[in-house]
């Protein structure tokens, strides 16, 4: 069955320092996946899809499908960054197409 | 353009009613995803609607339904209310180009409480 875990539920980090998110996918298909990010009292939205391969607000994302693996990095965290962040498995065939993880909330201290 | 939208924000219903949520996706998608938030579970999915069929629903009992309409607004119907359906419901859109959903977009949810 297609499942995505995130092992940490709550991650503290100081400000400046680097910060990594942990996501781990199981899907015998070829994945696609997602970060998307949830800030206090705004909606959820897309942060980065591993297909553009883009950075945004300095995160980036390798997709590592020997480890099916999906982390979530940056190397100095910003305390706007404090969010709840969820990572999702779009599928390719007709089913659940989004599989979301049970997230991790992110907290960056001053 | 306007984001998807939900309706109504906040939803108090007592146990054993029926509450209907509602959901307008944005121009052009087609495909709309009903997922449950509740407190410390994160996100479950519960139902997929594209070209106005159920395509997939989640682990849920039957109590919870739904329909899309053919301007692909949804509504999502629980019937028989639980104290533990108190949670943030949202809704999500996106088009299918194939056989594989694009981004998803988020609506701002309608937090129903069962008392």
């Amino acid at each position: 069955a297609q499942r995505v875990t995130q092992p940490e539920k709550l991650l503290s980090v100081f400000k400046g320092a680097p910060v990594e998110l942990k996501c781990n996918y199981s899907y015998s298909g070829s994945p696609e996946l997602f970060w998307y990010v949830q800030y206090s009292r705004q909606r959820l939205q897309l942060l980065l899809r591993h297909i553009s391969r883009e950075s945004i607000k300095g995160f980036t994302a390798d997709l590592n499908k020997g480890e099916t693996s999906f982390h979530l990095k940056k190397p100095f965290a910003q305390e706007e960054d404090s969010a709840m962040y969820y990572c999702a498995l779009s599928l390719d065939n007709y089913g659940q197409n989004f599989v979301f993880g049970p997230g991790t909330r992110l907290s960056v201290l001053p | 353009e306007a984001g998807v939208t939900q309706s109504p924000t906040h939803l108090i219903k007592t146990r054993g009613q029926q509450a209907t949520l509602r959901c307008s996706p944005i121009s052009g998608h087609t495909s709309v995803y009903w997922y449950q938030q509740a407190l410390g579970l994160g996100l479950q999915f519960l139902l997929w609607y594209d070209e106005g069929e159920e395509r997939n629903r989640g682990n849920f009992p039957p109590r919870f339904s739904g329909r899309q309409f053919p301007n692909y607004s949804s509504e999502l119907n629980v019937n028989a209310l639980e104290l533990e359906d108190s949670a943030l419901y949202l809704c999500a859109s996106s088009t299918v180009w194939g056989r594989r959903n694009t981004e998803a977009f988020f609506g701002q949810g309608t937090r129903l409480t069962v008392v």
